[in-house]
């Protein structure tokens, strides 16, 4: 299958703090890119849907400021948490759609905002 | 988008073949059946996807009745590195929506030796 990458693996922060996470297609171009979140013992729940070189589409109750997304290339997508909190902390994960079918996921991103 | 329904858990010995069930009875003729299966703390991995017909790929098989209402995963094999959470999701095909996957809780699969 097609690969996927996220830096950082895991992060850890100080409450206030802003974190960036990238997510990065290694072995095809994305023209668009998903991220989810998952809390423990949760599924996915889905945030945003980002599409290159355009706004990204967030779910709905997902505050757009706060989860700031670019997708400035066929082959990144960021994802800024801005001003985090304890209540923050999560399993962030990103997938990207290969073709108009099928999305491959990253391996996550472990946050813990202190 | 269609919902989906899946048993909570289910147990498999090693060897035998796992088959996982799905409800999707609110399906639209263009939306497709996805399963996807996370292994603890990882991102869920792509297994097989159908929209009609019956599909097969190097991990496992996919039947779909044929008034579409419901689908079954087949592992053949099952090992215990299948062990994970199963995922059957109902993806629209087309629309402001395309794409999007909608998780569900998804079937905790626990393979024994």
């Amino acid at each position: 299958g097609a690969v996927v990458s996220q830096h950082p693996s895991r992060v850890i922060c100080k409450s206030g703090t802003s974190v960036k996470i990238e997510c990065r297609s290694l072995d095809f171009q994305a023209t668009t890119m998903f991220w989810y979140r998952q809390f423990p013992k949760q599924s996915l729940m889905l945030m945003a849907t980002s599409n290159e070189g355009s706004k990204a589409t967030y779910e709905q109750g997902v505050e757009k400021d706060k989860f700031l997304i670019n997708h400035a290339s066929l082959t990144l997508s960021t994802l800024t948490v801005t001003s985090a909190h304890p209540e923050d902390s999560s399993f962030y994960i990103c997938s990207a759609r290969r073709g108009v079918k099928t999305q491959y996921f990253g391996p996550g991103t472990r946050l813990l905002v202190l | 988008d269609a919902k989906t329904t899946q048993p909570t858990s289910m147990d498999c010995a090693e060897g035998r073949a796992a088959n996982l069930p799905c409800n999707h009875s609110t399906i639209s003729g263009n939306e497709y059946v996805y399963w996807y299966r996370q292994i603890h703390s990882q991102g869920p991995q792509y297994i097989i996807h159908g929209l009609k017909n019956n599909e097969t790929n190097e991990m496992a098989s996919l039947i779909i009745t044929e008034d579409r209402k419901s689908s079954t995963l087949i592992l053949p094999h099952a090992t215990l590195r299948d062990t994970a959470v199963y995922y059957c999701i109902v993806r629209v095909g087309r629309g402001s929506t395309l794409g999007r996957l909608y998780f569900g809780r998804g079937t905790q699969l626990t393979v024994w030796p």
